[in-house]
């Protein structure tokens, strides 16, 4: 069974720092690519990162891109996102994800499982 | 910047069948932005329905259904419980690693 536990959410002074952590366990770590998608307060989804199973390529949205940066062990399965220069609007709920079991090309960078999320406040 | 439009709200009676779409600002969705769902209930994280297209996550009752429609995606319904009113959420590939979400849609039945 899939499963993804994420830590490390908490609350943080603006301008501050904070790492997720996603530990992976049910699959082979290494072959899927994993995402990071985070959920402001009544709003709605909004995909912030991702990184190939290899850990050779990574990709940010524009609200994030400069301040966050994903990482992966595939020795401890664990999936990073360090956070720098954190703002009010980044409080959110933060989502780990997993491509699909069956997934090709494009599909694999899709959320296919998902983690239970941390929340990080942001507030002074 | 591209946008991923869904209806802001929608409602269905029990039993019957919905259609819920997922479209661009600009052009048409096609099988080659991968389209998924998810469905969502307060407090709760998302989960699967359907990815690439058409393709049902593991679990998922043959009641949910994935498809294109004109020039957008859409996820159909059908048979709907009460327990499925939720939120329900598309995601398009857009390339290069990156997917955008839709807004997503507050389904209701009723």
């Amino acid at each position: 069974e899939v499963q993804l536990l994420e830590s490390g959410g908490g609350l943080v002074q603006p301008g501050g720092s904070l790492r997720l952590s996603c530990a992976a366990s049910g699959f082979t770590f290494s072959s899927y690519a994993m995402s990071w998608v985070r959920q402001a307060p009544g709003k709605g989804l909004e995909w912030v990162s991702a990184i190939s199973g290899s850990g050779g390529s990574t990709y940010y949205a524009d609200s994030v891109k400069g301040r966050f940066t994903i990482s992966r062990d595939n020795s401890k399965n664990t999936l990073y996102l360090q956070m720098n220069s954190l703002r009010a609007e980044d409080t959110a709920v933060y989502y780990c994800a997993k491509g699909p079991r069956y997934c090709s090309g494009g599909s694999c960078y899709s959320p296919g499982h998902w983690g239970q999320g941390t929340l990080v406040t942001v507030s002074s | 910047q591209t946008v991923v439009t869904q209806e802001p709200s929608f409602s269905v009676s029990p039993g019957g069948t919905v259609t819920l779409t997922c479209g661009l600002s600009s052009g048409s969705v096609s099988t080659s932005y991968y389209p998924s769902w998810y469905q969502q209930t307060p407090g709760q994280a998302p989960r699967t329905l359907i990815y690439s297209t058409n393709t049902r996550s593991s679990g998922v009752p043959d009641r949910f259904s994935g498809s294109i429609l004109g020039n957008k995606a859409a996820l159909t319904i059908t048979g709907a419980q009460a327990d499925d009113e939720s939120d329900y959420y598309c995601v398009l590939y857009m390339g290069s690693g990156t997917v955008v979400f839709g807004g997503g849609t507050k389904l209701t039945v009723l």
